[in-house]
Formats: C-alpha cells, sequence, structure tokens
C-alpha cells in the first residue's frame, strides 16, 4: 500500500541553523501538506501547496520557512534559522483531489537546543 | 471560523468492550468533512475514518464507525471489540475548505483523547 514517507525521522539542531526536512508523497497525490505538532499539544496546520505553489499558509508559516517541490517526487520544508519553539513533530500530508483523507507520514521530530 | 472540540483529555476501556470517543464541531460551512485520526505512542498519525457532511449513512470502517448527528454538530467515534493495540490518542479533525486556487482544504484537528485499553 502506498504511503507518505519522511525524513530524517530525528533531527537535532542548534538554535540558528537551517534545517530541511524531506517528504515523499504517495505518488499519484496532488495536494501536499505540512503539520507540526509541539510536544503534548494538537496538530497545527503550517501549508498546503498545491500545483508547485502554496495555496495557503498559516500565521505560523512565516518569512522562516519555505516549501519546494523541487523534482516532483519531493516535498521538503525549510527553516531557514531555527528557534527554540521550533521544536516540534513536523508531519508531511498529500491528498488525492476532491474530498478525500489526507494520508500522513511517519513525522519528523525536530530538536533545537 | 471552524473548531473541534473533544472534551475527553483521558478514556478507559477493558479489552473487547466498545468505547466511544466524542468530538463536536462548530463551522458556519454547509459542506464539510470529519476525519479521526489515530496517533500511537510512535508518533505517527493513523487515518481511520471519514464522514462527509451530505452523507447519509454514518461511516463505518471495520471496528470503527462514526456517530454522526448532524444537527447535534457532533462526530463521535465508536470502537468495538476493544483491542490492546488501541491504545492510543485519537485525534477528531475538521476539513476546512479554501475557496481559492487549489482548494487547500486544511485539516482543523481537535486537542485529542487518550485511549487506554485495560487486560
Amino acid at each position: 500500500e502506498p504511503e507518505v514517507t519522511q525524513t530524517p525521522s530525528h533531527q537535532v539542531t542548534q538554535m540558528g541553523q537551517e534545517v530541511i526536512l524531506r517528504c515523499v508523497p504517495i505518488s499519484n497525490h496532488l495536494y501536499f501538506y505540512w503539520y507540526r505538532q509541539i510536544l503534548g499539544q494538537k496538530v497545527e496546520f503550517l501549508v498546503s501547496f498545491y500545483n508547485n505553489e502554496i495555496s495557503e499558509k498559516s500565521e505560523i508559516f512565516d518569512d522562516q520557512f519555505s516549501v519546494e517541490r523541487p523534482d516532483g517526487s519531493n516535498f521538503t520544508l525549510k527553516i531557514r534559522s531555527t528557534k527554540l519553539e521550533d521544536s516540534a513533530m513536523y508531519f508531511c500530508a498529500s491528498r488525492l483531489t476532491g474530498p478525500g483523507a489526507q494520508y500522513f507520514g511517519p513525522g519528523t521530530r525536530l530538536l533545537v537546543l | 471560523a471552524q473548531k473541534i472540540t473533544q472534551t475527553q483529555p483521558g478514556m478507559f476501556v477493558q479489552e473487547k468492550e466498545a468505547v466511544t470517543l466524542d468530538c463536536t464541531y462548530d463551522t458556519s460551512d454547509q459542506s464539510y468533512g470529519l476525519f479521526w485520526y489515530k496517533q500511537p505512542s510512535s508518533g505517527e498519525m493513523i487515518f481511520l475514518i471519514y464522514q462527509g457532511s451530505y452523507d447519509e449513512q454514518n461511516a463505518t470502517e471495520g471496528r470503527y464507525s462514526l456517530n454522526f448527528q448532524k444537527a447535534r454538530k457532533s462526530a463521535n467515534l465508536v470502537i468495538s471489540a476493544s483491542q490492546l493495540g488501541d491504545s492510543a490518542m485519537y485525534f477528531c479533525a475538521m476539513r476546512q475548505r479554501r475557496l481559492t486556487q487549489g482548494g487547500s482544504e486544511k485539516l482543523v484537528f481537535g486537542k485529542g483523547t487518550k485511549l487506554t485499553v485495560n487486560p
């Protein structure tokens, strides 16, 4: 069964460093998302991406964040200068089309020291 | 703005019994979708079940069913014949449609309910 994959599973970085989180969505899906979940809290929407551009972003998704689909299979989230409060689990999700479910990857646990 | 409320921070159930996890929602949209996801301790988010606002039948997927009461704005998850592997966090979510290009349809999540299945 096709699934969303994410790498790395864990990332530890120093405050101020750039990180790139990688995702491979399900191959025929058209809509892509990033969410984050701070430890013990609910899942929060960051950004959605369709047809090679951002279709919606939350107030969390400020200028430090960017997304890219560089090669038709990978979908990346870049945080330019990480802050302590960026420590969270980051989930990538994809959706085929229509009112279907979003399928989540296993997440990348980011720890900023 | 759309909102999902899960009022049960934790629930306990005996193995093989049924359990209902509550979810209420608030929206002004006529067309919307409701989802349940399971998050085991390993952290991944597993899609369980979906209910569209125009679906006349309650959704079912194996041991999972969704008790959809539109007038009450509730979408409770029922797990029948609980198993030890059902112990996890359960999140209710609503699709929020954005009627611009791309039809974002981001998900808005509740705070979750931690289910513990006792042997």
